[in-house]
């Protein structure tokens, strides 16, 4: 049983560039979230989805874009990567959205 | 709206101390808390939740609704403690706040 694994590790872009970052879980989670980390300012929701064909917009969706096809996947993917972008994310699932969440081990990603 | 505010950025405190880091939350409804904990170079796990009213590694935090407030404690840190630590609010998705960096100095 993995949890959520999500892939890269790490990640250099060059502004402009696209990429996506990964995430899987098998525990049969309805509920999947991505999140980025910044110094000073916590952990903030970019995009959610509460079941397959179900996504939503979190605090910060902007340059973001996910998908849900699978219940077990939950792919982030950044169109035009910019310096602000510069982050650790983080992907995390849940029963329910209120419930205890399981976090991936993060992408620290770097626009350059 | 839901907001977890954290007031201390930074908390260093000597082993053997007590420490408390501060979560102060607001909600309209009968909320129920989370403490997550991240350790260096390892990913967000919870550490304990008001409802089970648990004690885990020696923390425990109790939620007070006239302050809405939800800190954690714990009577004497030991240096594994030091970590990044986050309180969260589930409602509809879950709500953090923007992290204690605990240091326990030897």
């Amino acid at each position: 049983n993995a949890g959520v694994t999500q892939t890269p590790k790490f990640q250099v872009l060059k502004t402009g560039q696209s990429m996506t970052l990964q995430c899987a879980q098998d525990m049969n989670h309805e509920y999947m979230s991505w999140y980025r980390q910044d110094p000073g300012m916590g952990l903030r929701l970019i995009h959610y989805s509460v079941g397959a064909g179900i996504t939503d917009q979190g605090e910060v969706p902007n340059g973001y874009n996910v998908s849900r096809s699978t219940t077990e996947d939950f792919p982030l993917r950044l169109l035009s990567a910019a310096p602000s972008q510069t982050s650790v994310y983080f992907c995390a699932s849940s029963i329910q959205g209120n419930t205890e969440a399981f976090f991936g081990q993060g992408t620290r990603l770097t626009v350059v | 709206a839901q907001r977890v505010t954290q007031p201390e950025k930074l908390l260093s405190v000597f082993k053997g101390a007590p420490v408390e880091l501060k979560c102060n939350y607001s909600y309209s409804g009968s909320p129920e808390l989370f403490w997550y904990v991240q350790y260096s170079r390892q990913r967000l796990q919870l550490l304990l939740r008001h409802i089970s009213r648990e004690s885990i590694k020696g923390f425990t935090a109790d939620l007070n609704k006239g302050e809405t407030s939800f800190h954690l404690k714990k009577p004497f840190a030991q240096e594994e403690d030091s970590a990044m630590y986050y309180c969260a609010l589930p409602s509809r998705q879950l709500t953090f706040g923007s992290g204690t960096q605990l240091t326990v100095l030897p």
